[in-house]
This record gives structure tokens, C-alpha cells and sequence, in this order.
């Protein structure tokens, strides 16, 4: 079966940066696109960017552009989402989560807690 | 890119109907039938209910039902039942390879 599986959780000083890693299992890794999506302490999802099957194409939300990279290793089946610049703010769990048919996810990662905090 | 607008929350009683709505514009949910919801237990990922605006995936039972018109998509869930107790949010595709979704709506079973 399908099966996303995240890095640990992390602590990060504001400034520095965090790489969440996701391991894919249980389906061709270079069928499907990638999302990234967030979630703030209480608050609702918030989509951050996809990664195409062959990591040679990324989108990212606007608001993330110039301090998010997504980068993906086809040898290992694993995604990784890199963002820089860590503020308060940036403190929620990430997820990873595959795509299925049209922009949509059935499957997603256990999510990794990104706390940021001096 | 603002979320798309959900009711904060909505409630009922077990075995009553319920609908949940999500408005966008027509550069998002009017503008593509890319129109997915997910439900979130309290420290659970989210787990897709809907895609393409009715799909249903495997697993999800038919009590639940997805709809859209216009710049407004909806979910319904007929025959309340407590373990439908959770978050749900609606999603969209919005144009240029991105995705948008709703600020999320806390269904309570009274």
C-alpha cells in the first residue's frame, strides 16, 4: 500500500532553515506529482507548493516564493521541502501528500512538527 | 490569493443532513471542475472525501455527497453520524499549477 513517511520533528532559531524529508512507498515514485501543505497551531491547511514526478518542475504558492525549494531523489523514492528564512510564524506541521487523479491528495505523510522559536 | 470562504462551523444532530459550503471566484472553483474536500481528526493528517467535485474514492461512504455551482462547491452529509465529528476543508485547483484551500469548517454532532 501507499506510504508517506516523514523525517522527525524539528526545532529551528528564527533565521535558519529546515529540510522535511518524505519517503515514498507502495507505487511508482516517478508517477506522481508531489504537494507540500501546512498547518499553523489551530489553524487551517495551507498549500505550499508541488514537485513533478522527475524534479525538473516545481510551483510554489506566491507567498512562499524565494524561501521555499523542493527537490526530489528518485534513488531513494524521497522528497525533500527546504524553507529558509524561518520565522515564528513558519511554526506548524508539514505535510507531504501525493497526488492523485487532478490536484487532489488520497495520500498523505504523518506530518513533521517544524517549531520555530530563539 | 485569498482561501476560499467556509462557515467557521456547522452542527446537527445524529441522523440529521448537514452542508458545508466553500466560495471561491471564477479563477478557482468556477473555473475548473478540480474541486476537492478533506476531513481532519484532531491531530490526524487529512484524508481526501471528495475529488473532481463528486468523485467519491473507495472507502468514503455514500452518506457523504459533493456538488458545485457556480463559484460555490458544497459538501453534504446525510444521517449524521458521531464519528463524522471533525474538520473539514474544500480545495481547489486555482490556475498555474497552484492550489487553494478553504479556511476549514468544525462540524460538532450535537
Amino acid at each position: 500500500q501507499v506510504q508517506l513517511v516523514q523525517s522527525g520533528a524539528e526545532v529551528k532559531k528564527p533565521g535558519a532553515s529546515v529540510k522535511v524529508s518524505c519517503k515514498a512507498s507502495g507505487y511508482t515514485f516517478t508517477n506522481s506529482n508531489m504537494h507540500w501543505v501546512r498547518q499553523a497551531p489551530g489553524q487551517g491547511l495551507e498549500w505550499m507548493g508541488i514537485i513533478d514526478p522527475s524534479g525538473d518542475i516545481t510551483n510554489y504558492a506566491q507567498k512562499f516564493q524565494g524561501r521555499v525549494t523542493m527537490s526530489r531523489d528518485t534513488s531513494t523514492s524521497t522528497v525533500h521541502m527546504e524553507l529558509s528564512s524561518l520565522r515564528a510564524e513558519d511554526t506548524a506541521v508539514y505535510y507531504c501528500a501525493r497526488e492523485g487523479s487532478s490536484w487532489n491528495s488520497g495520500h498523505w505523510g504523518q506530518g513533521t512538527l517544524v517549531t520555530v522559536s530563539s | 490569493q485569498s482561501a476560499l470562504t467556509q462557515p467557521r462551523s456547522v452542527s446537527g444532530s445524529p441522523g440529521q443532513s448537514v452542508t458545508i459550503s466553500c466560495t471561491g471566484t471564477s479563477s478557482d472553483i468556477g473555473g475548473y471542475n478540480y474541486v476537492s474536500w478533506y476531513q481532519q481528526h484532531p491531530g490526524k493528517a487529512p484524508k481526501l472525501m471528495f475529488y473532481d467535485v463528486s468523485k467519491r474514492p473507495s472507502g468514503v461512504p455514500d452518506r457523504f455527497s459533493g456538488s458545485k455551482s457556480g463559484n460555490t462547491a458544497s459538501l453534504t452529509i446525510s444521517g449524521l453520524q458521531a464519528e463524522d465529528e471533525a474538520d473539514y476543508y474544500c480545495c481547489s485547483y486555482a490556475g498555474s499549477s497552484t492550489v487553494i484551500f478553504g479556511g476549514g469548517t468544525k462540524l460538532t454532532v450535537l
